[in-house]
């Protein structure tokens, strides 16, 4: 299986910043990397497929960039409503795997 | 636009076999999707369970292949998960999922793309 490591596990900021997120893959996985969105008590929601690619609907605050290891999703300037915890998963090899999750907290 | 709605029981008995079903509204089963099972236990992450395709292939996690069927009911447009020999390690809040692909530069991109609310399930 593909392991999936975010960095870091939590992080706390103030509305406005710049947030970023990193997911790395134990191995070569091309752009096949999604990013979802998890507020509490929500079940999760598409942001980014494809690495770099916004699912319709989703704010362009948001961002993904990478490809083969690392990959990076960005919050240009954070809203209230993306204090949440956000998912990396590969899409390029079954069984399908979800990085551990980073935990976006208000300072 | 596709809605799914997870149903079962929210409480089972260890070495029991839980039993969910995902009703499938505003799309067909029988469109080009997969079908998809995911889990996440109290605090934390998510797991990718299995899926089903729309021509009836499954997929299975390796580590519940022993003790998990995915079927489709293509009449009632839901599908369902089957997972024997619980134990407390099983309990977790279930969501059942649409995947979808994307053909972009050249490559069959897969995601996942629509989300029940999720259902939680104890085993005790």
């Amino acid at each position: 299986d593909i392991q999936m490591t975010q960095s870091p596990s939590s992080l706390s900021a103030s509305v406005g910043d710049r947030v970023t997120v990193t997911c790395r893959a134990s191995q070569t996985i091309s752009t096949f990397l999604n990013w979802y969105q998890q507020r509490p008590g929500r079940a999760p929601k598409l942001l980014i497929y494809a690495a770099s690619n916004l699912q319709s609907g989703v704010p362009s605050r948001f961002s993904g960039s990478g490809s083969g290891t690392d990959f990076t999703l960005t919050i240009s300037s954070l809203q209230p409503e993306d204090f949440a915890t956000y998912y990396c998963q590969q899409s390029y090899s079954a069984p399908w795997t979800f990085g551990q999750g980073t935990k976006v907290e208000i300072k | 636009q596709v809605q799914l709605q997870e149903s079962g029981p929210g409480l089972v008995k260890p070495s029991g076999t839980l039993s969910l079903t995902c009703a499938v509204s505003g799309g067909s089963i029988s469109s080009s999707n997969w079908w998809t099972w995911v889990r996440q236990p109290p605090g934390k992450g998510l797991e990718w369970i299995g899926d089903i395709y729309h021509s009836g292939s499954t997929t299975y996690s390796p580590s519940l292949k022993s003790r998990l069927t995915i079927s489709a009911d293509k009449a009632k447009n839901q599908f369902s998960l089957y997972l024997r020999s619980l134990t407390a390690a099983d309990t977790a809040v279930y969501y059942c999922v649409r995947g979808g692909d994307r053909n972009y530069a050249g490559g069959n991109y897969y995601y996942m793309d629509v989300w029940g609310k999720g259902t939680t399930v104890t085993v005790s």
